[in-house]
């Protein structure tokens, strides 16, 4: 069964505004989890960890974290094109010492 | 510079012929993962290592074998490729398990006819 539920977008947004990127998961051994962007063709990159209860800001980015409701979130502000990809969740179990990552959320930030 | 590099990235086969993607990093971490990843279904987990000698078998395993003889390499061996082993291969590395970031390969993209 699938541990890590994003919802596969695609997510279109205009140019300067939020994009709300949500993830579900249901392994409550999860300990951490990620986010990676990934643009066509390339590697995933990390973008963001997270690992409490509540928000970690990093620029444009905010990884919201709900252990109770097992979400996490990202949101970019002022999205640019250049935000245009996919984004990838990933969680960390330290029972099974391994991650897993859901589908991805395509997004596209329209000009 | 810090990085993790696979070969080849772009590989054609047929059917039954053995071949081996190699992962190297050069950042002394610990636990590599090998990740196929497919439309529609992510990025799966083949196989991963926690050090030298530790391997133990992720989410899709079958038809794949691994090993961890240097802790630097992470080789992925497919003994009989089957056209269903066509994906997008990706290797990664990090520190330790936990809340350390994953540095991933460029990726290898495999077709087998």
């Amino acid at each position: 069964q699938k541990e890590v539920e994003q919802n596969s977008g695609p997510l279109s947004v205009p140019e300067g505004a939020i994009a709300s990127l949500n993830c579900t998961y249901s392994d409550r051994g999860s300990q951490s989890f990620f986010w990676y962007r990934q643009y066509s063709g390339k590697s995933p990159e990390l973008i963001m960890f997270i690992y409490s209860n509540g928000d970690k800001e990093d620029g444009r980015f905010t990884a919201q974290l709900n252990k109770a409701s097992q979400y996490v979130s990202l949101l970019i502000r002022d999205s640019q094109p250049s935000d245009s990809a996919t984004y990838l969740c990933a969680g960390f179990s330290g029972g099974y010492q391994k991650v897993t990552f859901g589908i991805g959320t395509k997004l596209q930030v329209i000009p | 510079e810090a990085q993790v590099t696979q070969n080849p990235r772009y590989l054609i086969t047929v059917t039954g012929k053995k071949l081996t993607v190699t992962c190297s990093q050069n950042m002394n971490h610990e636990y590599m993962s090998w990740y196929r990843q497919d439309p529609g279904l992510g990025l799966r987990q083949i196989y991963y290592s926690m050090n030298v000698e530790v391997t133990d078998k992720g989410d899709v395993p079958e038809g794949y074998k691994v090993s961890r003889k240097e802790k630097r390499n992470f080789p992925l061996i497919l003994e009989s490729p089957s056209p269903n082993q066509t994906s997008l291969y990706f290797c990664a590395s990090t520190l330790r398990t936990g809340v350390y970031e994953q540095y991933f390969g460029p990726g290898t993209r495999l077709t087998v006819t």
